[in-house]
């Protein structure tokens, strides 16, 4: 059965430092796509990243980056120099190529960076 | 880019009546659409999926008469709680995919907050 483990719940930092959000998936499928999502407190999910399964290449966007690791069925990301608006929950999911409507979240960690 | 839409953002309603939320695809065309619902500080878990002119498809466990949900063309999808109680208070979001579920980008709403006096 597919499943989207995000073992922190809540991380805190100080502004700058670097964070690391972990998400480690479980599926049968070989052909597969990971998400990441951000809800700030307003509510509304913000798209970050989506990846399918035959792209290992980690991924860098500005202050983000994103580590996926199929040896160990992980998929992390990282913010470098944290913001206070990076505060946010942030989210992992999991879709499968036989079923790629549906979305399996993780259960998200919140992120809180303290100025 | 596409927008996904969802009116009203918060709703507060005597327990017993019924609530609609609407999804709206602003600038695309969505067969399909997905309602979700978060509990306070808990993960979104979907609840059905809304297909345009058909039935919706609801997940194990999701009472398909009390969350009714229309489709009745490509922009809207509704999502009706009928005869709400307090238990039914939680935030609903919807989304929809702009392009092919294998190459588009799938799309959430504002989500609707739900408060059930």
């Amino acid at each position: 059965a597919q499943k989207v483990t995000q073992a922190q719940t809540e991380i805190s930092v100080v502004e700058k430092e670097d964070v690391t959000l972990d998400c480690v998936y479980e599926t049968r499928d070989t052909t597969y796509y990971l998400f990441w999502y951000k809800q700030p407190p307003s509510g509304e999910l913000v798209f970050l990243i989506r990846r399918n399964s035959f792209d290992e290449q980690n991924e860098i966007s500005g202050r983000y980056s994103w580590n996926f690791q199929k040896s160990t069925s992980s998929f992390n990301f990282t913010i470098t120099a944290s913001q206070v608006v990076d505060s946010a929950v942030y989210f992992c999911a999991l879709s499968e190529a036989g079923n790629t409507d549906k979305l399996i979240f993780g259960t998200g960690t919140r992120l809180q960076v303290f100025p | 880019g596409a927008v996904v839409s969802q009116h009203p953002s918060w709703v507060i309603c005597k327990s017993g009546t019924s609530v609609k939320i609407e999804c709206r695809s602003l600038d695309f065309q969505a067969t399909t659409m997905f309602w979700y619902r978060q509990f306070p500080k808990q993960s979104l878990m979907l609840m059905a999926t809304s297909n345009e002119g058909s039935k919706a498809t609801y997940e194990q466990g999701v009472e398909k008469d009390k969350f009714l949900i229309n489709h009745a063309s490509l922009t809207l999808s509704t999502l009706t709680v009928t005869s709400a109680h307090p238990e039914d208070s939680s935030f609903y979001i919807c989304s929809a995919y702009a392009g092919t579920a294998n190459t588009g980008e799938l799309f959430f709403g504002e989500g609707s907050r739900l408060t059930v006096l």
